[in-house]
């Protein structure tokens, strides 16, 4: 079975400095996908960034970067000039044919 | 882009009563959708996978008799809680996987959830 890991409960960024949150994953599978999801106060579940497997390019998406080292298993999300609005819960995920796991969250506080 | 909508945002049901959950693709068709389960600052668990016009798989200790999902159509799938106990409160979430391409590169969109109080 697929693991997720994110081993850092709590982050605190200053705001427009940058942070990186990050995620280790477990599997066999050779063709799967990676995400990072952001879920607000609100709970609604927000698509931050995904990241193909077979892709070697790191996938950007504006402030949000990863860095995706696919033999450590590696998936770190880098967050740019940081805004108040980031602060959040942020959740890896992996994704194979059919089913989404997720990691246990990390949450982002940012500091005016 | 496309929606998921989930109702009712919030339900307050007796114990011992059923409550129902509905979660519906708005503007896309979706032969799978997924029930998550969410506890207070804790993550997503997946409870089962549902398939249109078959049985739902459920994961591993979720009581398939207690959670009843039905997928009818492919835009809507709904949860029922029955005879609900306080123990069943949470935070429920679908997600919706859109048809279209290779399954696995398939965009999957979550619904608002919906908060369960049994009283």
């Amino acid at each position: 079975a697929q693991t997720v890991t994110q081993s850092q409960p709590e982050m605190s960024v200053q705001e427009a400095e940058t942070v990186t949150l990050s995620c280790t994953y477990d599997t066999s599978e050779s063709d799967y996908y990676l995400f990072w999801y952001k879920q607000p106060p609100s709970r609604q579940m927000i698509l931050v960034i995904r990241q193909e497997a077979y892709k070697q390019q790191n996938a950007t998406e504006n402030r949000f970067s990863v860095n995706f080292q696919k033999a450590a298993k590696s998936f770190s999300l880098k967050i740019s000039d940081s805004q108040l609005g980031d602060a959040a819960m942020y959740f890896c995920a992996y994704r194979s044919r059919y089913k989404l796991t997720f990691g246990k969250g990390t949450l982002l506080t940012v500091n005016p | 882009g496309a929606v998921v909508s989930q109702h009712p945002s919030r339900v307050i049901c007796k114990s011992g009563t059923s409550v129902k959950i509905e979660c519906r693709s708005l503007d896309f068709q979706a032969t799978t959708m997924f029930w998550y389960r969410q506890f207070p600052k804790q993550s997503l668990m997946l409870m089962a996978t549902s398939n249109e016009g078959s049985k739902a798989t459920y994961e591993q200790g979720v009581e398939k008799d207690k959670f009843l999902i039905n997928h009818a159509s492919l835009t809507l799938s709904t949860l029922t809680v029955t005879s609900a106990h306080p123990e069943d409160s949470s935070f429920y979430i679908c997600s919706a996987r859109e048809n279209a391409g290779h399954a696995s590169g398939n965009t999957i969109y979550f619904g608002e959830g919906s908060w369960l109080t049994v009283v």
